[in-house]
């Protein structure tokens, strides 16, 4: 079935350090969405990719979305406490129905060190 | 800002029981969704509505899960007979575009 991967699971980070997180999916997506998770919360929108190649910037967060739409990266450069939690993408495509159909990845859960 | 609503936030239930949780979606979202999110994972889509419509119940155990949105508005999930292995946040989010937005959640244990 269509699947949507993550990786790492886990990171620990010194803060100050960088962190990237990976994804990727079976198919070929229409769009890629990035949510974030803090402990005990729901997740919260942050950023959607929609074009092949595409590079989107967020303060110290940059999201790319491969040239195959297949797969996504998320990198915090410098991280800070307040970025921990867990890291989610959502892919959105056809996946072989009639509508589309938003599936997540498992996340990554991001731990940073003071 | 309007928000995704749920209630219960926390429910404890005896397996064999009946839950039931409610959602009332941001005004005029006509997308609908349910989510399960079992602790450590990421959330696995339930079912899916398009106003009053199912469009996708594909994971849903239908077997003892339902959920309705009989004006296309507010939504309810229920679950019966409840299980233990149904332990689990329910998360329900309406979409904007290409926006879902979450809401709060509500917290299952059963036991």
């Amino acid at each position: 079935g269509q699947q949507v991967m993550q990786i790492p699971q886990y990171q620990h980070v010194q803060e100050g350090e960088d962190f990237t997180t990976y994804c990727n999916s079976s198919t070929t997506l229409s769009n890629i969405q990035w949510y974030k998770q803090r402990p005990g919360g729901h997740p919260v929108f942050l950023i959607q990719l929609v074009k092949s190649g595409e590079v989107k910037k967020q303060k110290r967060l940059t999201f790319q979305f491969g040239e195959a739409k297949k797969n996504s990266s998320l990198h915090i450069t410098a991280t800070q406490t307040t970025d921990v939690g867990t890291y989610f993408c959502a892919g959105r495509g056809g996946w072989e129905t009639s509508y589309d159909k938003v599936i997540f990845g498992p996340g990554t859960s991001l731990s940073v060190i003071p | 800002e309007a928000e995704v609503a749920q209630s219960p936030r926390y429910k404890i239930t005896e397996k064999s029981q009946a839950v039931a949780f409610w959602c009332d979606p941001i005004s005029g979202h006509a997308t609908l969704y349910w989510y399960r999110q079992i602790l450590g994972q990421g959330p696995e889509l339930l079912v899916q509505f398009q106003d009053e419509s199912v469009v996708d119940d594909s994971q849903l155990p239908k077997d003892r899960f339902s959920a309705e949105r009989l004006k296309g508005v507010d939504s309810t999930l229920k679950i019966q007979p409840a299980e233990l292995g149904d332990s689990a946040m329910y998360l329900c989010a309406s979409r904007s575009r290409n926006t879902i937005y979450f809401g709060e959640g509500s917290w299952l244990t059963v036991v």
